[in-house]
């Protein structure tokens, strides 16, 4: 079975500053790695994820994330963040012979001029 | 190529009425799931269909709830006697076939209230 932890509920960061949002799982068998974005009142759109290769992945919007095995980890960044960013953020993992995606329980990025 | 579509976005029940939630996958895409947003919380999976068969219902409520997806026409979440506690959204997905790393799309779900 896997888990996903995304232990900041809340990010409140300035316009043009950069922010991260935590992302941990636990597995016992290969994952694959998924951030979804939610703006208000809309459904989940898929901003990257992680199958296979390299451990760095990019959205075409500019944030980025990194699979970290050894730690278990996902984190989601963005060096420099605009107001539109302003959404829920949900980290998702699913188990390489799986179909269900497990998410966590989301972080709101709010951002403020 | 429309989207994962949803309807109604919005539906509003008293306590013991039906909800029927639908959902119509993106174009050639043959598998659907469906997912529940409680308030302030991550999505959760509920379960997974085929056309005409349930492969995954082992996140479904074992009573009131059910959900099919025929030959024919959209995939449909049926909910009998609703109460409070099942006020939440209700989004489906949908992906072209059991690939490993298959991205689901979403739709943009039905937000259930009852009164």
């Amino acid at each position: 079975a896997q888990s996903v932890t995304q232990l900041d509920s809340q990010v409140p960061v300035f316009e043009e500053a950069p922010v991260e949002l935590r992302c941990n799982y636990s597995s016992s068998v290969s994952v694959y790695l998924f951030w979804y974005v939610q703006y208000p009142n809309q459904g989940l759109q898929l901003l990257l994820k992680y199958l296979s290769g390299s451990t760095l992945v990019e959205s075409i919007n500019g944030f980025e994330a990194e699979f970290n095995k050894s730690q278990t980890s996902f984190h989601l960044r963005k060096p420099s963040v605009h107001i539109s960013d302003t959404a829920e953020y949900f980290c998702a993992v699913k188990g390489d012979s799986s179909y269900k995606l497990i998410f966590g329980s989301g972080t709101r990025l709010l951002v403020r001029p | 190529n429309a989207g994962v579509m949803q309807n109604p976005r919005h539906l509003v029940r008293r306590r013991g009425q039906e909800a029927r939630l639908r959902c119509s996958p993106m174009k050639g895409h043959s598998h659907v799931y469906w997912y529940r947003q409680l308030p302030e919380e991550g999505l959760k999976f509920m379960v997974y269909l085929q056309k005409e068969n349930i492969i995954d219902e082992s996140g479904m409520p074992k009573e009131r709830f059910s959900a099919e997806f025929p030959k024919e026409g959209p995939s449909i979440l049926r909910i009998q006697q609703v109460v409070r506690g099942d006020s939440a959204a209700y989004f489906c997905a949908s992906s072209p076939e059991r690939k490993r790393g298959d991205e689901q799309f979403f739709g943009p779900g039905t937000r259930l209230t009852v009164l």
